[in-house]
């Protein structure tokens, strides 16, 4: 699966809206981009995922160039709850038993 | 939605004991489930994946015979550290997905372990 680069943290203020960037410039043609968070002292929770379209769902937006190198979550309205670690993962599609594998990810931290 | 239960959510151990950790899949039949463990301020690690009525496959590093997975139905899989020392003091991070990815892949809340 391909590699992804993601900034350490990030700071967003409260009702603005957060754009977290994942760098993914050896994706594959049959590779998703996933993207889960994980809130402290939580399991992560999916929040999006998306082949080569945008794609929008009650949490967030996923917006991939097109050249599919990379990619930004969008979360139109950051809420204080909206702290957490964000994950951009790219792997195939979940095909039986296909493991999912975290990096560094990136802290967005939403300040009042 | 797909629904992961972990239990406990917490615990604390003594050192040289054994502790198991259970996670079920409540509305869904989990066909793979994949153990995670999570040192403070690090990432994610995948420990082991397992598939129903199988052997599970453990990462490079993982030991086998200190971290015995069972995933003996379609609902359960088991995690028990064996002898556990204060080193192996992390939280641990069940996650499910049923045939051919349905149902995506959720994780459950999570166990603190505290060997003392």
């Amino acid at each position: 699966d391909a590699k992804t680069t993601q900034p350490t943290s990030m700071d967003c203020a409260e009702g603005r809206a957060a754009n977290l960037p994942c760098n993914h410039s050896t994706i594959s043609g049959n590779e998703y981009v996933y993207w889960y968070r994980q809130i402290h002292s939580q399991g992560p929770q999916y929040i999006i995922h998306g082949l080569k379209n945008n794609e929008t769902n009650e949490m967030a937006s996923l917006i991939i160039t097109e050249d599919r190198k990379s990619s930004t979550l969008i979360l139109p309205h950051a809420t204080l709850r909206d702290t957490a670690v964000y994950y951009c993962i790219v792997r195939r599609f979940m095909e039986y038993g296909n493991k999912l594998v975290f990096g560094a990810g990136t802290i967005l931290r939403v300040k009042s | 939605g797909a629904v992961v239960s972990q239990h406990p959510s917490r615990v604390i151990c003594k050192s040289g004991t054994s502790v198991k950790i259970e996670c079920r899949s409540l509305d869904f039949q989990a066909t793979t489930m994949f153990w995670y463990r999570q040192f403070p301020k690090q990432s994610l690690m995948l420990m082991a994946t397992s598939n129903e009525g199988s052997k599970a496959t453990y990462e490079q590093g993982v030991e086998k015979d200190k971290f015995l997975i069972n995933h003996a139905s379609l609902t359960l899989s088991t995690l028990t550290v064996t002898s556990a020392h204060p080193e192996d003091s992390s939280f641990y991070i069940c996650s499910a997905t049923g045939a051919r990815g349905a149902y995506g892949y959720t994780f459950g809340s999570g166990t603190r372990l505290t060997v003392v």
